[in-house]
């Protein structure tokens, strides 16, 4: 399976705690996306990467967020000291990164459910 | 500025009923994109189908098809005899030209219930 992958898919962690997900973008997509989704809401962007390059944050990426993908392949998003607020589905998703109908498509992973206790 | 509205939060069918999901759309491009998301139970955003907006036609696919009208700035989703195996939440987006996908924002989703 070639798709984007996320991992881990689930994780419950105490408030407090630090935690981070790794992505795995489409092999041929250089760019890379982190969006959140709560529940009864759709996916709301967090921030993207064209190749390494981060070139782009939402406001909803606090101080405590830190997104990575230092050889433009893999990324991780890492959060510090978690809020109960900070529960939720980080998805990630990649694309061709181009403009036009192709790179205007962005597939998503499976998302990491994050439940902060 | 961006937004994606889709007013029916949930519907609930019969299977082999016919069901319709609206989404409006607002935009200053002249040059966007639109797609359908499905999001089954397991979590993952499937994507559908992307339109253009110069291309208006509406299209088929099996039981699904999609109805673009930019008069009224809708991209309407259909699924005729439906399944059990529809049941899903259903997301509309819209994407600007010259962002790559970056900006692509999402609707509030509809819940689609199939009861056998």
């Amino acid at each position: 399976d070639t798709g984007v992958s996320q991992d881990p898919r689930h994780k419950i962690t105490k408030r407090g705690q630090n935690v981070t997900f790794r992505c795995d973008p489409i092999s041929e997509h250089n760019r890379l996306y982190w969006y959140r989704q709560t529940l009864g809401q759709g996916p709301e962007f967090l921030t993207y990467f064209q190749n390494e390059a981060q070139l782009e944050k939402s406001r909803l990426l606090s101080d405590r967020f830190s997104a990575e993908r230092p050889k433009g392949s893999f990324s991780t998003l890492e959060i510090q000291r978690t809020e109960q607020g900070d529960s939720a589905m980080y998805l990630c998703a990649s694309s061709l990164g181009m403009t036009g109908i192709s790179g205007n498509t962005i597939y998503f992973g499976e998302g990491s459910w994050l439940t902060v206790v | 500025a961006q937004k994606v509205t889709q007013a029916q939060t949930e519907i609930s069918v019969v299977e082999k009923e016919d069901v319709t999901l609206d989404c409006v759309y607002e935009t200053r491009d002249t040059t966007y994109y639109l797609f359908w998301y499905k999001q089954p139970p397991s979590g993952e955003l499937v994507f559908l189908i992307r339109r253009n907006s110069f291309d208006e036609q509406n299209e088929i696919s099996g039981r699904y098809s999609w109805n673009f009208q930019k008069s009224t700035s809708s991209f309407n989703f259909t699924i005729t005899a439906s399944q059990v195996v529809d049941s899903a939440v259903y997301f509309c987006a819209l994407s600007e030209d010259g962002t790559g996908g970056f900006k692509t924002i999402f609707g509030a989703g509809t819940r689609l219930f199939v009861k056998a």
